[in-house]
């Protein structure tokens, strides 16, 4: 159990709609990052955030979007959901999101668009 | 364009037998590299690092790996695996100048009795 949990574990939904997924880091880490795992892409990064602020993007699509609460809990937002979105997304959280931090991450959520 | 390469996608091997996972990265700068692994059914967990010193680090489960700077490559070694080493390995290396941690497409490895 690395600490950082996310849930749901499985989310099914159709094509069109909006699904928010959510990830608690471990306790006193400050940077929160979202990975996608998919059978043609492989593991990619998609935004980084510390403190409440985005730090860092890669390959997120603008009809994702992402956030940082107060209590450093994530949400990861996605809309107008297309087939090719059915993934696994990760959550991972580290200390202070240095680039020599260890990142430990969740058990991830699998998404399913049908 | 930056990217981290696994030469291998899948490997099939007995147990007691040696494994040798191959990652190469292409970055400009300062790199710290990283061996993730996952079980089936599990969540990536960290098997080594290295940032700096000693290029040959030893990490959990009997695993170790050697940055070689002028091969640009972090290979993962372990000396007799066992059946319970079957998961996917991922290599994943974060620069300086990216900033973000990028993985390779990771390598299957299956330990059978």
């Amino acid at each position: 159990d690395s600490g950082v949990t996310q849930t749901p574990k499985h989310l099914i939904t159709a094509t069109g709609q909006r699904v928010t997924l959510r990830c608690s880091p471990r306790s006193g880490d400050l940077s929160v990052y979202w990975y996608q795992q998919s059978l043609d892409q492989g593991l990619q990064f998609l935004i980084q955030y510390y403190n409440g602020e985005e730090r860092a993007k890669g390959n997120i699509l603008e009809r994702f979007s992402a956030q940082q609460f107060p209590d450093l809990h994530s949400e990861l937002n996605l809309s107008s959901l297309e087939l090719g979105d059915s993934a696994l997304y990760f959550c991972a959280s580290s200390e202070q999101g240095a680039l020599t931090d260890t990142q430990y991450f969740g058990p991830g959520t699998r998404l399913t668009v049908l | 364009a930056q990217s981290v390469s696994q030469h291998n996608h899948h490997v099939i091997l007995s147990e007691a037998a040696s494994l040798e996972l191959g990652c190469n990265y292409s970055y400009g700068g300062t790199v710290n590299l990283f061996w993730y692994v996952q079980y089936p059914g599990q969540h990536l967990q960290l098997l080594l690092k290295y940032f700096s010193g000693d290029p040959l680090v030893k990490g959990i489960k009997g695993f170790e790996a050697e940055f070689i700077k002028s091969k640009f490559s972090f290979n993962l070694r372990k000396p007799s695996v066992q059946w319970s080493d079957t998961a996917e390995y991922f290599c994943a290396v974060i620069s300086d100048s990216w900033g973000k941690l990028q993985f390779g497409a990771g390598t299957q490895v299956v330990v059978t009795p």
